[in-house]
Parts: structure tokens; C-alpha cells; sequence
């Protein structure tokens, strides 16, 4: 059964700085990973999603990228602002988006003015 | 732009009631997705659905049923709800394949007293 792990779970760092946050997969065999970000009683927004095929993927001040055979994907922020503190949540698809997407319990960030 | 709709942000329930939780898209996905959040155990699939009166169980399936009458809507019913069943849930839409991402809507937060 696929196993979702994020790494560091909380993360407090000054407003500025660059920032990597850490996902890991336990089955390679994915066809998609996507990250959200989820602010405090609020729904996911989806931030970036990347293919299985694709290595990295960037929007704005982010990028993540893609080990697939390693099992690995990085959330890479740079310029971090105080607008960015939320919980950031890695997730799998297995399935080609018919059956679910596997989520790990995500890094709190809190970025200090 | 996109969306997801889950018609209630905040409920409250007493003990044995039968609960409804309503999610409807816009975007004519095909696959349809409940899953429960929870502090300390993250996101876990309780139901998802393929198609049109199609459903499939999740992780965590017991005390829960669904309803998909139509392709833009998932229900999610709590034949009667109990305590442990005080939690966040979201539903999510997705198109089949590579390509595509999960959308979530906004979350219900449900309290049973």
C-alpha cells in the first residue's frame, strides 16, 4: 500500500528566506504528485501538479520536482512572504485519478515577518 | 473558473441523526471523492465514485454511505451519526488520467454533539 511521508512536519523560518520542503513515496509506480496548500479551517488549493513523465513543474515562486524513482519530490519556495504560512500537503495518485490520491500529513510553514 | 461546492461550511448534529453531505463540480469530472481530515491521522478516503450510480469504498468506509444520482453531484450520508464522526470533510473532483489533478472544495465542518 502506497505511504506518503513529509518532511519536516512544522517549519518556522524568516520572512525572505528560500525554503525546501520534503515529500516521499513508498510505491514508484505513480501517474501523477500534486501539492496543496491549506490554510487554517479552509479546502485545499492545488499549487502544482506534476507527471509522472515530467521532472518539475513551476508556478510563480515555486517549484517542485520529481524523483520517481527515488520516491521523491521537493516544494521549493523562494522569497518566502508571511502570506505563505499554511499547512503544504504532498499527495500520490496511483490510480490515474479514478481512485483517490494518497496524502502525507503535511508540512506546517509559518514564515515570521 | 472551476469549482466545487460543498453546500454547508459549518454543521451541527446531534448523536443517531441522519446527516447529508452535499458536494456538487462544475466541471463534468467523472470521478467524485469524500475524505475525512483529522489532527494527527491527515486526509483518508471514505468513498469515491467512477460514474453515475457507480461507488467504490475507500479506507475507511464504515457509517458511512453515498449517493451519485447525477454526474455533478456526491452525497455523503451518515445513516446515523455518532461522536467519532465529528470532523472535517472534503469532497473532490478529477478527470481520469496523467493529465489531470484532484479539485477540493471548501470543506464541512461537521460537530456531532
Amino acid at each position: 500500500k502506497q505511504e506518503v511521508t513529509q518532511i519536516p512536519a512544522a517549519l518556522s523560518v524568516p520572512e525572505g528566506e528560500n525554503l525546501v520542503l520534503n515529500c516521499s513515496f513508498t510505491d514508484s509506480a505513480i501517474y501523477n504528485l500534486q501539492w496543496f496548500r491549506q490554510d487554517p479551517g479552509k479546502g485545499l488549493t492545488s499549487l502544482l501538479l506534476i507527471q509522472s513523465s515530467q521532472r518539475e513543474q513551476t508556478s510563480g515562486r515555486l517549484n517542485a520536482s520529481l524523483d520517481k524513482s527515488s520516491g521523491r519530490s521537493t516544494l521549493y519556495i523562494a522569497a518566502s512572504q508571511p502570506g505563505d504560512s499554511a499547512t503544504y500537503l504532498c499527495a500520490v495518485s496511483s490510480g490515474g485519478g479514478a481512485d483517490g490520491l494518497t496524502f502525507g500529513k503535511g508540512t506546517h510553514l509559518i514564515i515570521q515577518p | 473558473d472551476v469549482k466545487v461546492t460543498q453546500s454547508s461550511r459549518y454543521l451541527v448534529k446531534r448523536t443517531g441523526e441522519k446527516v447529508f453531505l452535499e458536494c456538487v463540480q462544475d466541471m463534468d469530472h467523472e470521478n467524485m471523492f469524500w475524505y475525512r481530515q483529522d489532527p494527527g491521522l491527515g486526509l483518508r478516503l471514505i468513498y469515491f465514485s467512477y460514474d453515475v450510480k457507480m461507488k467504490e469504498k475507500g479506507d475507511i468506509p464504515e457509517g458511512y454511505s453515498v449517493s451519485r444520482e447525477k454526474k455533478e453531484r456526491f452525497s455523503l450520508i451518515l445513516e446515523s451519526a455518532s461522536t467519532n464522526q465529528t470532523s472535517m470533510y472534503l469532497c473532490a473532483s478529477s478527470e481520469t488520467g496523467i493529465l489531470y489533478g484532484y479539485t477540493f472544495g471548501s470543506g464541512t465542518r461537521l460537530t456531532v454533539v
